[in-house]
């Protein structure tokens, strides 16, 4: 079957930095997204990856090994308004997206 | 920009009890997408249309039905709701499918009780 694999929560204080890692078993790989989705509203977009590498984005980046099936976001200067969930997801053979259960990112001062 | 619109934004079914949920685009978005997102889980795809006329079941379309006359509109019709369908529900839309974003509505939040 198709797994999608994040930690559940995580906690870090504000101004450090946080990985939160994604390990994936798909049916076949086309690219990798990672969204934002604050308690209570619509997931948006934060970055994709097709590639093996790391792509950078602001305090955002995302890295991927295709050959370990991995990936993870790091956020750094964490502010508070980085609470949320953040969802891992893949586009499997069908093109179909695949997610993950998302982790919980809590923010302390 | 209004992007994806999603109507209700809450409702109360009773079991047996139907319903329409709405979604509408308007970034003229061939791709569009509904899911539900249950706590502790991922999202689940139930439908998804490629284009005006065509629709296709995703991962979870029992007790659903779609259809898709316009480029724009993409409703999602509950028949006999069932507690199981209790959920949050998201409709999505993308330009194509290889590497192009879905952007998501704020989302239905659904209780049938």
């Amino acid at each position: 079957g198709q797994n999608i694999d994040q930690p559940t929560e995580m906690t870090a204080t504000e101004g450090a930095i946080v990985q939160i890692n994604c390990t994936y078993q798909t049916s076949g790989f086309n690219g990798l997204f990672w969204y934002q989705q604050h308690a209570g509203e619509a997931p948006t977009f934060l970055s994709y990856n097709v590639l093996d590498g790391l792509e950078e984005k602001g305090r955002f980046s995302s890295f991927l090994s295709r050959s370990k099936g991995y990936s993870y976001l790091l956020l750094k200067e964490l502010q508070m308004k980085d609470s949320a969930s953040y969802l891992c997801a893949v586009r499997d053979s069908n093109y179909q997206l695949i997610w993950g259960a998302g982790t919980k990112l809590i923010i302390k001062p | 920009n209004a992007g994806v619109t999603q109507t209700p934004k809450f409702r109360i079914l009773k079991i047996g009890q139907s319903m329409t949920l709405q979604c509408a685009q308007d970034m003229n978005h061939n791709y569009m997408y509904w899911y539900r997102q249950d706590p502790g889980m991922g999202l689940k795809l139930i439908y998804y249309s490629v284009g005006a006329g065509i629709t296709d079941k995703g991962e979870v379309p029992n007790g659903y039905n779609v259809s898709r006359s316009t480029t724009e509109d993409f409703p999602l019709r509950l028949e006999l709701a069932a507690p199981s369908q209790t959920s949050v529900y998201f409709c999505a839309s993308s330009y194509g499918v290889q590497g192009n974003i879905q952007y998501f509505g704020a989302g239905t939040r659904l209780s049938v009780l």
